[in-house]
């Protein structure tokens, strides 16, 4: 199985901090990696595919990169809205796996 | 709009049995795979189970031989049937779509449904 390791695993920041997030892939996963944003209480959202692509509707502040095993996923002017847990998710095969999640506090 | 919307969660006893439903709208149901995702309490997500447009199903290794995924693409549905429950499997249970043969990921989700083995 792919072991998706996320770090960190929770991040305090402040409203206009750039905040980044890493996400290491056990093996190589070319380009598949999946980010998602999970706000308390409610179902995970696609926020980032094929590591680098922006999910319709997702604000230009977020952005990803990496190919490989070394991904990560960027938000540039942090606002209130964005307090959340973030999880990185392989793509490229079964299983699928999840990486451990980042919680950003504001 | 898409919309996935899960039902059939609850309290059931070890050893017991559960099925999980997901009623699916807004989209043409039976051109997407369908998927489980599950998430204890303060826990990073789990996939549970796929079910490809031509039938093939992937189980996690937690849960093969003991849960079994099925769709009814007429009802715009899918189903987990859950058996030989264990305390280890209480979750919240998500569906969600994804597009066949992209690795894009899922791009819709449902809201979840609570299933407390105890």
């Amino acid at each position: 199985d792919i072991q998706m390791t996320q770090s960190p695993s929770s991040v305090s920041a402040s409203v206009g901090d750039r905040v980044t997030i890493t996400c290491r892939a056990s093996q190589d996963i070319s380009i598949w990696l999946v980010w998602y944003q999970q706000k308390p209480g409610k179902a995970p959202e696609r926020l980032i595919y094929a590591s680098s692509s922006l999910q319709s509707g997702v604000p230009s502040r977020f952005s990803g990169s990496g190919s490989g095993t070394d991904f990560t996923l960027t938000i540039s002017s942090l606002q209130p809205e964005d307090f959340a847990s973030y999880y990185c998710q392989q793509a490229i095969r079964f299983p699928v796996t999840f990486g451990g999640g980042t919680k950003v506090e504001i | 709009e898409v919309q996935l919307v899960e039902s059939g969660g609850g309290l059931v006893q070890p050893g017991g049995s559960l099925r999980l439903s997901c009623a699916a709208s807004g989209f043409t149901f039976s051109e997407y795979d369908m998927n489980w995702v599950r998430q204890e309490r303060g826990e990073s997500l789990e996939w549970v189970s796929t079910l490809e447009t031509t039938g093939v199903t992937h189980y996690a290794a937690s849960v093969e031989g003991r849960f079994t995924v099925s769709r009814d693409d007429a009802k715009k549905s899918f189903y987990l049937q859950m058996n030989s429950l264990r305390a280890g499997d209480t979750a919240v249970y998500y569906c969600a779509r994804k597009v066949p043969g992209d690795g894009h990921g899922m791009d819709g989700w449902g809201q979840g449904t609570t299933v407390t083995v105890s």
